[in-house]
Order: C-alpha cells, then structure tokens, then sequence
C-alpha cells in the first residue's frame, strides 16, 4: 500500500505527558498537512509544509503543538503537556506541490485520547 | 474566510432511490470545491472537486455534484444509492484568492436502507 501511513493509529495518555505522532506522505509528494477532527465535526487544518518548510500554521496550534518534516519526507507533530481537550483524531494528508487544485490523500489518523 | 456548512446531520434514503447531500459554501474570492466520503476505521477518500469549467462535476463510485455559483453550493448526488454508499460524507472549500487553507463541513452521515 503506498497510501499515507499514520503511526501511531492509536495512543492513550494521561494529561501533562508530551505525545508524538508520525506521518508518512505519499512519496513523490511535496506538501504535508495535518488537521485535527473531533467528534461530529469535520477536519480542522493545524498546518501545513512545502517540503521541510513549513509555510503556514492555524491559530488552532497552541504553543504546546509543534509539527516538523526535516528532510521533506516524512513529518512528527509533537503535543506537549497535553490536555484532555486535547483528546481528538490526527489526520495527515499529503498532496503534489504547485497546485491548490490538487486534491488531499489522507491518512487513516491517529487517535488521541487524554485521560 | 471562507467557510462551508452541511445543513443536514443525517440523510437517510432507500437503496436505488436518488441522493442528494446538501453543501453551501462561503468565499471571498473564488472557490475550489471538493467531496470526501469516509467510511468507519478509514482515512478520507476523495470523490470529486469543482475547479473550473462545466458546473456539473462527475466523481468516483457514480457520484456527481453540481456547482451552483448564485446559490453558493455544491450539493452530491448519486443517481441510484447502492447501501454500501453508507459512509460519512464531507464538503471543502478552498477560497484560490486568499490563502490556503482547505475548510472542510462538519460533515453528513448518509445511511442507505435496503
């Protein structure tokens, strides 16, 4: 399968503990998002990178988030301290560069839970 | 900013009638429209996107949508809906004009009957 690759799919931790996610894009594309869905609610962009640059963050990602992707391929969002607000469904999804008309390949999310 | 909403929280309908999933959409500028359909334990997939040219789009799995400029939507449809069309349907928006960001609905959970 050579679709984006999410890991963990599932991670379970309590309040104050720093949690790491990882995504692997689709190879041969240049961008990588990642959006946050909760319950009843469709995704909500966090952030986004043009190779290992990343180009634009949503007011949405606090301080406590961080997001990387340092050599352009795969990339790790980081929650620090998290809080059960926190507590939601990761999703990465990669696109080709150059063109918002492209559509998002997503992956199949991680899902968060903060006790 | 733009932003989308999907009216309806649930549509149920009969297997071989007609569907329709409901999306309206708000933009400054001018709008890339696009269906995803998620299905349980499943990333997103996407169906089908409006960039520009004929209003009526034609998707994966049968689906279509038609982009109306003066009533702002983009509504889904399906002309005969199979029970394996059951899924959790999503609606975005990408204002070209202004930035980035794709904003998606809260989302529309179809549910066909036998």
């Amino acid at each position: 399968d050579t679709g984006v690759s999410q890991d963990p799919r599932h991670k379970i931790t309590k309040r104050g503990q720093n949690v790491t996610f990882r995504c692997d894009p689709i190879s041969e594309h240049n961008r990588l998002y990642w959006y946050r869905q909760t319950l009843g609610q469709g995704p909500e962009f966090l952030t986004y990178f043009q190779n290992e640059a990343q180009l634009e963050k949503s007011r949405l990602l606090s301080d406590r988030f961080s997001a990387e992707r340092p050599k352009g391929s795969f990339s790790t969002l980081e929650i620090q301290r998290t809080e059960q607000g926190d507590s939601a469904m990761y999703l990465c999804a990669s696109s080709p560069s150059g063109r918002e008309d492209n559509e998002q390949f997503f992956g199949p999310g991680t899902r968060l839970t903060v006790l | 900013a733009q932003s989308v909403a999907q009216p309806e929280d649930q549509v149920n309908v009969a297997e071989g009638n007609p569907l329709t999933v409901k999306c309206t959409y708000s933009v400054s500028g001018n709008p890339y429209l696009f269906w995803y359909v998620q299905y349980p334990n499943r990333g997103l997939q996407f169906l089908l996107k409006y960039i520009t040219g004929d209003n009526l789009v034609k998707g994966s799995y049968g689906f279509e949508a038609e982009f109306n400029k003066s009533q702002t939507s983009f509504h889904l449809k399906k002309p005969s809906a199979l029970v394996s069309d059951s899924a959790l349907y999503f609606c975005a928006v990408r204002d070209i004009d202004n930035n980035n960001d794709m904003r998606f609905g809260a989302g529309t959970r179809l549910t066909v009957k036998p």
